[in-house]
């Protein structure tokens, strides 16, 4: 059974950045992608970028294009995001998408529904 | 990138079908069956209800249906009851190689 693991809530005054870190276990790592959703109170969600470990590859929204830094290591995926303001307050969710693949496979940079999600981290910019 | 558009709010007797839409473009919806959705309760993680425009996860509802026409994906959930009375969305793959989300719809169980 997958279990995806975030790391706790974080303060930050604006202008600061934070990291947010995601651990898997029960399953293999690589071969997923993982992504970062994040859900401000009373909003939608919206994707912040993905990473798909197998491939090296990493994909941001363009939104966050400049301020979000996704990496990874043996089992885990970091989300870094910097110049905080008040509007980056939000519920901060990692994912795992729901199809294994290789490198050679012509759909592994797709990025697929998410069947795995942590549990979310509660991000506040405040001063 | 701009979000997929869905009704803000849908509402609907018990026993009855609703169905929720989902209109994107050429570049995500229209060109892709990475057609997902979502189901969310307040204060929870979402759950993944349909995958691939159509398919169900293991153990979700048979109820719950998805389709596709041109830029418009469709979740019809048939047989309404109370406990699907959460926030729904729909996201799918962009020829960006992101991810996209709608904008969300609060089904509600009169």
């Amino acid at each position: 059974q997958v279990q995806l693991v975030q790391s706790g809530a974080e303060v930050k005054k604006p202008g600061s950045s934070v990291t947010v870190s995601c651990k898997a276990s029960g399953g293999t790592f690589s071969t997923f992608a993982f992504s970062w959703v994040r859900q401000a109170p009373g909003q939608g969600l919206e994707w912040m970028g993905g990473t798909i470990p197998i491939l090296g590859a990493r994909n941001y929204a363009q939104k966050f294009q400049g301020r979000i830094t996704i990496t990874t290591d043996a089992s885990t995926a970091y989300m870094e995001l910097s110049g905080l303001t008040y509007e980056d307050t939000a519920v901060i969710y990692c994912a795992r998408d729901s199809r294994p693949r290789s490198s050679s496979w012509r759909g592994a940079k797709i990025y697929f529904g998410m069947d795995v999600w942590g549990q979310g981290t509660t991000v506040t910019v405040s001063s | 990138q701009s979000a997929l558009t869905q009704p803000a709010s849908v509402s609907g007797s018990p026993g009855q079908s609703i169905t929720i839409s989902c209109t994107g473009t050429n570049s995500d919806v229209g060109t892709y069956n990475f057609v997902s959705w979502y189901q969310q309760y307040p204060g929870r993680a979402p759950k993944l209800i349909i995958y691939d425009v159509s398919n169900r996860p293991s153990g979700v509802s048979s109820r719950f249906s998805g389709s596709k026409s041109g830029n418009t994906a469709s979740l019809t959930i048939s047989g309404l009851q109370a406990e699907d009375e959460a926030d729904y969305y729909c996201s799918s793959y962009t020829s960006s190689t992101t991810y996209v989300f709608g904008t969300g719809t609060k089904v509600t169980v009169l």
